[in-house]
């Protein structure tokens, strides 16, 4: 089966940087991706990681360490608007098919 | 208009009424899905569809069915509902195996409650 494991809350301060782990185990790998999905709206894609590494995206970098089932999302600058789930899901099957986590719900404060 | 769109965006309904929740995409995707979200929790895939004549059960697949009308729509019924379908509901798509990296673009989401 899958597990991926994610902190359920994070609070922050607005201008600060934090960083969300996910944790997986899972039975194959091809990629795992971050969605941001702010409270009654749908998910919406930041990154994908393949390799081993860091993908950075303006504010937001991506890292992934394979042999670890290990990936962190980092968040810089936060801002308010940074306040949503974020949500770690893994392609397992070479098939476009994506097993999520629970999310990591962050707040970020004044 | 959004690329994915679906429809009721929320509805009530009674225990044992059929429900069909509609999607219809704009952006040319083969693949479709539909997820099931609770509070609290992340998405759980109920079925999908990577071309017209390709339907696949999800890891949660009991008591739905689907319709793949089109490369377009792709639909979801609740034959019988019960409350513990109670949830909110996405559909999305991907271009997932054209040297793309699959992501997942997501309707608005439907709201059902069973009572």
């Amino acid at each position: 089966g899958q597990n991926i494991d994610q902190p359920t809350e994070m609070t922050a301060t607005e201008g600060a940087i934090v960083q969300i782990n996910c944790t997986y185990q899972t039975s194959g790998f091809n990629g795992l991706f971050w969605y941001q999905q702010h409270a009654g709206e749908a998910p919406t894609f930041l990154s994908y990681n393949v390799l081993d590494g860091l993908e950075e995206k303006g504010r937001f970098s991506s890292f992934l360490s394979r042999s670890k089932g290990y990936s962190y999302l980092l968040l810089k600058e936060l801002q308010m608007k940074d306040s949503a789930s974020y949500l770690c899901a893994v392609d397992n099957t070479n098939a476009g098919k994506s097993t999520f986590g629970d999310g990591t719900t962050l707040t970020v404060k004044p | 208009d959004a690329d994915v769109t679906q429809t009721p965006r929320n509805r009530i309904t009674k225990t044992g009424k059929r429900i069909m929740l509609e999607c219809s995409q704009t952006k040319g995707h083969d693949r479709m899905y539909w997820y099931r979200q609770d509070p609290g929790l992340g998405l759980r895939l109920i079925y999908y569809s990577f071309d017209v004549k390709d339907i696949n059960k999800g890891e949660i697949s009991d008591g739905y069915s689907v319709s793949r009308q089109a490369q377009a729509k792709f639909s979801l019924s609740l034959e019988s509902a019960i409350p513990n379908q109670t949830a909110l509901y996405f559909c999305a798509t991907s271009d997932f195996g054209q040297g793309n990296t699959g992501e997942l673009f997501f309707g608005e989401g439907s709201r059902l409650t069973v009572l």
